[in-house]
C-alpha cells in the first residue's frame, strides 16, 4: 500500500464547476499536510498547507480528517487556469515529505 | 518565487559518464533536497542536506552522491549514469518555521536523458 494515495483522474469539469479531490495517507503519525500544484513540465508549487481546523484561500478549501486519515481539496468556481496536477503531500516526524502521484484536473470552456 | 536555480536545465549524456547537477539558492535555507520524478511515481527523495557538509540518503539513493560545501549550493552527482536514471530532477529547499511545517519550495527542474 502506498503511503499517500490519490485518484489519478483525470477530472474533466466545465468552467464554474466545483470539484473535490481526496487523498488518503497510511501513517497515523503524520504531522503536516500540503497540497501542491504542478503544471505540465514545471516544478511543483505549494498551493496551501492543510491545518487541523481546515483552511480556505479564496476559491480553495482544504480539510483534514485525522480519524479517517484523509485530506481533501475543494475548488469552487473552477477556472481554465486551474487545469493542472494536484499533489497531496504528507510530512511524518522528520523534515522529509512523502508525495502522492497526483490528481489531474482539466477544466474545459 | 523562492530563489532557487538549477543547472543545467536539460542534459543528454551517454551511459557510463559522470554527471553533476547543481542547485543554487539565495534564501539561506538550511534544508535542501534532491528528488526525481518519473511517470507513475510521486516525487522520490534521493538525498537531502540539513546543513553544510551534513547530508543523508533518501529512498532512492543508489547510484547517486551529493555534496554541500556552502549553504547555497547542493550538488547531485551520478558517478556512472545509467538509462534508469533518465528522469526529471528537482531540487527543493525548506526552513523550520514557527509552525514546524517545513514547507518545501522547488527549483525549475533538470531534464536528464541517459542514452
Amino acid at each position: 500500500r502506498k503511503e499517500v494515495e490519490q485518484d489519478p483522474g483525470p477530472f474533466n469539469v466545465p468552467e464554474g464547476a466545483t470539484v473535490a479531490f481526496n487523498c488518503t495517507y497510511s501513517n497515523s503519525a503524520s504531522q503536516s499536510f500540503f497540497w501542491y500544484r504542478q503544471d505540465c513540465r514545471k516544478e511543483p508549487k505549494l498551493l496551501m498547507s492543510v491545518y487541523s481546523s481546515g483552511n480556505e484561500d479564496g476559491r480553495f478549501t482544504a480539510q483534514l480528517n485525522r480519524a479517517s486519515q484523509y485530506i481533501s481539496l475543494l475548488i469552487r468556481d473552477s477556472k481554465l487556469s486551474d487545469s493542472a496536477t494536484y499533489l497531496c503531500v504528507v510530512r511524518y516526524n522528520t523534515d522529509k515529505l512523502i508525495f502522492g502521484t497526483g490528481t489531474r484536473l482539466q477544466v474545459f470552456p | 518565487d523562492a530563489g532557487i536555480t538549477q543547472s543545467p536545465r536539460h542534459k543528454v549524456t551517454e551511459t557510463g559518464t559522470p554527471v553533476t547537477l547543481r542547485c543554487h539558492q539565495t534564501e539561506n535555507h538550511r534544508y535542501m533536497y534532491w528528488y526525481r520524478q518519473d511517470p507513475g511515481h510521486g516525487l522520490r527523495l534521493i538525498h537531502y542536506s540539513y546543513g553544510v557538509k551534513d547530508t543523508d540518503k533518501g529512498e532512492v539513493s543508489d547510484g547517486y552522491s551529493v555534496s554541500r560545501s556552502k549553504t547555497e549550493d547542493f550538488l547531485l552527482t551520478l558517478e556512472s549514469a545509467t538509462s534508469s536514471q533518465t528522469s526529471v530532477y528537482f531540487c527543493a529547499i525548506s526552513e523550520a518555521d514557527a509552525e514546524a511545517t517545513y514547507e518545501q519550495y522547488f527549483g525549475p527542474g533538470t531534464r536528464l536523458t541517459v542514452t
